[in-house]
């Protein structure tokens, strides 16, 4: 049973452009939450996604916007890229009930 | 964004020793979660509480639910090498059972066991 799967593991981007992480829950799971660590830092609730619908939102700008599909991936798209926005994007999936939260390793972005 | 304090920052202890960290917010939360996390790793959950005053064990840690519910404490005990790693305590508003929703994260404590 896979768990959380996250892609692509690290990538550069240049100041401006746009990037998008992509995340598959692990099996079973419906809900979906992205995080932001910074190094050094404790990861940051960016959203949550159930039904496809953003269900709950953290203290992050419009330029951080997401998506669920029906069959519960997700995808996280930042624009206008800034220096700061360079961190660990984290996914993390669940399934309410008695619901554990499961982490993926991740997606490294580097803002040039 | 807001944070835990969570202390001590970070840890030096040799093999064998006990440790002990904890976390602190100026809210209520009704669950506290105990991650941890390695080098390239996604953080791995140790140990959750649901009910303020539980305390629950998983082999040799051991973490507390405070009575207020605006605090959390973790203790390792007989540390060995492999416990080597960044401890964060999460605490999420709903309670267990429900969807978490929003965690709020610890800053960390970084633990480092010398042989």
């Amino acid at each position: 049973d896979a768990g959380v799967t996250q892609s692509p593991t690290h990538l550069i981007k240049t100041r401006g452009q746009q990037v998008t992480l992509r995340c598959s829950p692990k099996s079973g799971h419906d809900t979906v939450s992205w995080y932001q660590q910074a190094l050094g830092q404790g990861p940051q609730f960016i959203f949550q996604y159930y039904e496809e619908e953003e269900r709950q939102r953290g203290n992050f700008p419009d330029r951080f916007s997401g998506h669920q599909y029906p069959n519960y991936s997700s995808e996280l798209n930042v624009n206008a890229l800034l220096l700061g926005d360079s961190a660990l994007y984290l996914c993390a999936s669940s399934f309410p009930p008695g619901n554990t939260i499961y982490f993926g390793e991740g997606s490294w972005l580097t803002v040039v | 964004g807001q944070q835990l304090n969570q202390s001590p920052q970070s840890m030096f202890i040799q093999e064998g020793e006990d440790v002990s960290m904890n976390c602190t917010s100026s809210s209520i939360f009704n669950t506290w979660l105990w991650y941890k996390q390695d080098p390239g790793e996604g953080p791995v959950l140790l140990i959750a509480l649901y009910k303020a005053g539980e305390l629950t064990s998983n082999g040799r840690l051991t973490a507390q639910f405070g009575i207020t519910r605006k605090d959390s404490f973790l203790n390792i005990s007989a540390s060995i090498p492999s416990d080597v790693g960044i401890y964060f305590c999460a605490g999420s508003p709903n309670a267990g059972g429900t969807s978490y929703g929003k965690l709020t994260f610890g800053q960390g404590t970084i633990l480092t066991v010398h042989p």
